[in-house]
């Protein structure tokens, strides 16, 4: 079965500190994807990593990617309250379906 | 330009009662997926449509259907509706079949009482 893990899951963090999101998938895919998803709203598309070892940054968020360890990482620094959301990694492959992690709820205490 | 856009925003349905969702995708694409996120979890891919065609389906029951029209929008149907169909559903939109960024619109909320 096709899965795709997150952790943790749920994550309480002081504003200025830093934290990494882990996201390990199943398949070969050499294509993964971050979202942002504030409550009650849609999707946003964070970063798309495309192949080993890509990493992209914007802001305080970094995303990389390791193909030969199916593992991916977004990496906060310096938090701020308004990076409060539930960040998605989801992996996608030769096809558009999309296999969505369990998603990692972030709470920037001041 | 405007991005993907869904309708109804929110819609309360009874049991056993059948709905129909819309989604427009964003202008140039000609690729539809549809999500279902029940409150708490990820998204789960339902269905995809390229071209009017269907190219691809999730594990879900055949009291749910879906097509694409000749201008790239789609609509999802879901038959007979139970408590569990309440969820979030998203459409997205992408230019190609494969190996192309999704675009999210805004989902709509579907309460099944």
């Amino acid at each position: 079965e096709l899965k795709v893990e997150q952790n943790p899951l749920f994550l309480s963090m002081q504003e200025g500190k830093n934290y990494t999101i882990y996201c390990n998938y199943s398949t070969t895919s050499d294509r993964l994807y971050w979202y942002r998803q504030d409550p009650g709203k849609s999707l946003e598309s964070l970063f798309v990593l495309l192949s080993n070892g890509a990493v992209k940054q914007e802001g305080r968020l970094m995303a990389s990617l390791d193909t030969k360890a199916r593992l991916s990482t977004l990496h906060i620094t310096a938090a701020v309250h308004d990076l409060s959301a539930t960040y998605f990694c989801a992996e996608g492959g030769a096809t558009n379906k999309l296999i969505f992690g369990t998603g990692t709820l972030l709470a920037v205490q001041p | 330009d405007a991005g993907v856009t869904q309708s109804p925003t929110h819609l309360i349905k009874t049991r056993g009662q059948h709905v129909t969702l819309r989604c427009s995708p964003i202008s140039g694409h000609k690729s539809v997926s549809w999500y279902q996120q029940v409150l708490g979890q990820g998204p789960q891919f339902i269905f995809q449509y390229y071209e009017k065609e269907e190219r691809g389906r999730g594990n879900f029951p055949d009291r749910f259907s879906a097509r694409q029209f000749p201008n790239y929008s789609s609509e999802l149907n879901v038959n007979a509706l139970l408590l569990g169909d309440s969820a979030l559903y998203l459409c997205a939109s992408s230019f190609r079949e494969s190996y192309n960024e999704q675009f999210f619109g805004p989902g709509t909320r579907l309460t099944v009482l």
